[in-house]
């Protein structure tokens, strides 16, 4: 079963351009949440999506932003790259959601964004 | 919030015991905890549920106390694979997976 893949691995982006990262989940996995992971923070919450809707957002500018398509695929954008934005991105899959479903995320290895 | 965790650093010789502490300022759900080694994905370790008995995953236990919003990894007999870097992420009444700074945890031989 092949796990959560994360494209592209590594990008450099200078402060002004855009980026669009990609996961695709697990298949059969519905619900996939997107972190930003910096030294000294831990994960910080993005948003989550679940057939295809945004079911939470963390406290993050609108210029991050995402969608689900039908065959549960997520791309993430950030728009308007600043310095601070340079991360590690990661995307989790799971089966279902929420308090309706307790189950384990299984994270990609993730978008290591650097801006210049 | 981010729940807080304690401490935020160790260092363990193999064989010794560590516990890393979870608290959160809001009503829990549930409990996970995961572990991430450098340069790599997070792995999933276990998962606290409320009312739920005390899990264990080889040689390390946790447990929740959801009235005071408290979570506690337990590691027993540390193995030097045991390395890395600890997270909680309790599912709160929002229904928000947060991940807490996390415990980097390091065996010395």
């Amino acid at each position: 079963k092949a796990g959560v893949t994360q494209t592209p691995r590594y990008l450099i982006k200078t402060r002004g351009q855009q980026v669009t990262l990609s996961c695709s989940p697990i298949s059969g996995h519905r619900s996939v949440s997107w972190y930003q992971q910096t030294p000294g923070q831990g994960l910080q919450f993005l948003f989550e999506y679940f057939s295809e809707t945004q079911r939470n957002k963390g406290n993050f500018p609108g210029r991050f932003s995402g969608r689900q398509f039908s065959n549960s695929r997520s791309e993430m954008n950030v728009s308007t790259l600043e310095l601070g934005d340079s991360a590690l991105y990661l995307c989790a899959s799971s089966l279902g959601t929420g308090i309706v479903s307790t189950g384990e995320l299984f994270f990609g290895e993730g978008s290591r964004l650097t801006v210049l | 919030q981010q729940p807080v965790q304690s401490p935020q650093a160790v260092i363990l010789r193999e064989g010794e015991d560590a516990v890393i502490n979870c608290s959160s300022s809001k009503a829990l759900y549930s409990v996970h905890w995961y572990r991430q080694k450098h340069g790599e994905a997070p792995v999933f370790l276990m998962i606290l549920l409320k009312g739920g008995e005390q899990m264990r995953h080889e040689k390390i236990s946790a447990s929740f106390n959801e009235k005071k919003q408290q979570s506690s990894l337990y590691l027993t007999a540390s193995q030097l694979s045991y390395s890395g870097t600890y997270f909680c992420a309790p599912l709160d009444r929002d229904d928000k997976i947060i991940f807490g700074k996390g415990t980097r945890l390091h065996i010395l031989p």
